[in-house]
């Protein structure tokens, strides 16, 4: 079964903390993505990458940057957290059209 | 740049009634996919249908179809015979097919509430 595994289903930080979130993927896919999910604003995309080490900026990219050591994880970290990052982050792999989810991460910045 | 457009923040229909989610993108490409995800409250996101911009032909899958109107570029949602389980947020998404670019968008979603 195919899976997608974000690291934390909820998450709080403080201001100025810097944070890791963690996807990993069990499915060999090359594309991996990181969106944040707000109400009205859909998803909107962060940043992905098509390959190991590669990665592209989305449409929204100020404030946070990625990695990308090995294919399976995408890693999403947010340098210096401000209260305007708090929201859900989504992450997704594809296989050519078809993508698969993560659970989500709900992060709150306090 | 490409764009997705879902111009209905919500929606409410009667079970077993039908119901219509609309959806338009703008985009130079010739060679792209159009999607409809569903997310229920369990927030897993989950793929209810997709269309390849090359077939003329409208995609459907069980109790879901697409009106795809290429020209116009809309690709609206058909939910036929409604069930309760289908009450979620419904995301139209896009993905253009680049040489190392395989970019997915999404609109704002739809929430759909289905009434019993």
């Amino acid at each position: 079964d195919v899976k997608v595994t974000q690291s934390s289903r909820y998450l709080v930080k403080r201001t100025g903390e810097k944070v890791f979130l963690e996807c990993v993927q069990d499915m060999d896919h090359e594309n991996m993505f990181w969106y944040r999910q707000d109400p009205g604003l859909g998803l909107r995309l962060i940043y992905f990458s098509y390959d190991v080490k590669m990665k592209e900026k989305g449409d929204i990219p100020e404030g946070y940057s990625v990695s990308r050591e090995k294919k399976e994880r995408f890693s999403l970290i947010l340098e210096s957290a401000s209260t305007n990052q708090t929201s859900m982050y989504l992450c997704a792999s594809t296989a050519d059209t078809e993508a698969f989810f993560g659970q989500g991460t709900r992060l709150t910045v306090v | 740049a490409q764009t997705v457009t879902q111009s209905q923040p919500e929606m409410s229909v009667q079970e077993a009634e039908t119901v219509t989610l609309s959806c338009t993108y703008d985009t130079s490409e010739n060679n792209y996919y159009l999607f409809w995800y569903k997310q229920p409250p369990s927030r897993q996101m989950i793929l209810v249908i997709r269309q390849e911009a090359y077939k003329q032909q409208n995609a459907t899958e069980n109790r879901f179809s697409v009106n795809f109107q290429k020209a116009a570029k809309s690709f609206s949602l058909k939910i036929s015979d409604s069930q309760l389980g289908d009450t979620a947020m419904y995301f139209c998404a896009f993905m253009t097919l680049g040489s190392n670019d395989y970019k997915l968008s999404f609109g704002a979603g739809t929430t759909v509430t289905v009434r019993a």
